[in-house]
């Protein structure tokens, strides 16, 4: 119950196009739901995040699109750029106490290749 | 953003010896700092979680005697891995919390044990 699947594994895009991950997740009590992007060798970054009380939220060319009722939430990044190549992370945590707080699951991992 | 370092970001150490990561919140104080592990083409997993003042909550599957955690400060968290084997050569990644709630991430320090 405590898994996040992610999709797709790999994703290949040409520059200019929109770039879409999506991820699913089982637990209900999740209510924080962050995008990390990670390059080879570094820390995942934090992108964007949600939360359950809304249902798209947006920052430059990156979307998450939030559906509460399919648990499901995705990353739109628009104008997609040879920069943007990267492995992207979905996670989701539980922001109420107890031992689970705050302790973040990922999803598998997205890695995007953005074509010239 | 918040920034979060890590020392050292490269390690190379022989089989049975301890080596110690440092990690850091610069600009803003941490009450709970997470460690991560990652090996290559892999999503993060999550080791333990480490609280000021308190001792280490580990995950499943995790020896606590082998990865010695301590949250000396509201900054500072240190990773010890005790008498490491070549197994756990790995990408060893620190996280943050602010008051947000919101986790920011070091840089990583990649372990190789010969």
């Amino acid at each position: 119950q405590q898994q996040v699947k992610q999709s797709p594994q790999s994703l290949i895009v040409q520059k200019g196009g929109i770039s879409i991950i999506n991820c699913a997740y089982e637990n209900t009590a999740f209510d924080y739901f962050p995008w990390y992007q990670q390059f080879p060798g570094k820390g995942p970054a934090l992108l964007i995040a949600i939360r359950p009380d809304v249902s798209e939220k947006k920052e430059g060319r990156f979307t998450i699109s939030f559906n509460k009722s399919a648990k499901q939430f995705s990353l739109h990044i628009m104008d997609s750029q040879p920069g943007d190549s990267a492995t992207y992370f979905c996670a989701a945590s539980k922001g109420t106490g107890g031992t689970s707080y705050g302790k973040l699951t990922f999803g598998q991992g997205t890695i995007l290749t953005v074509h010239p | 953003g918040a920034v979060v370092s890590q020392h050292p970001s490269r390690v190379i150490c022989k089989s049975g010896t301890s080596v110690k990561i440092e990690c850091r919140s610069l600009d803003f104080q941490a009450t709970t700092m997470f460690w991560y592990r990652q090996f290559p083409k892999q999503s993060l997993m999550l080791m333990a979680t480490s609280n000021e003042g308190s001792k280490a909550t580990y995950e499943q599957g995790v020896e606590k005697d082998k990865f010695l955690i301590n949250h000396a400060s509201l900054t500072l968290s240190t990773l010890t891995v005790t008498s490491a084997h070549p197994e756990d050569s790995s990408f060893y990644i620190c996280s943050a919390r602010d008051e947000a709630d919101t986790q920011y991430f070091g840089p990583g320090t990649r372990l190789t044990v010969l």
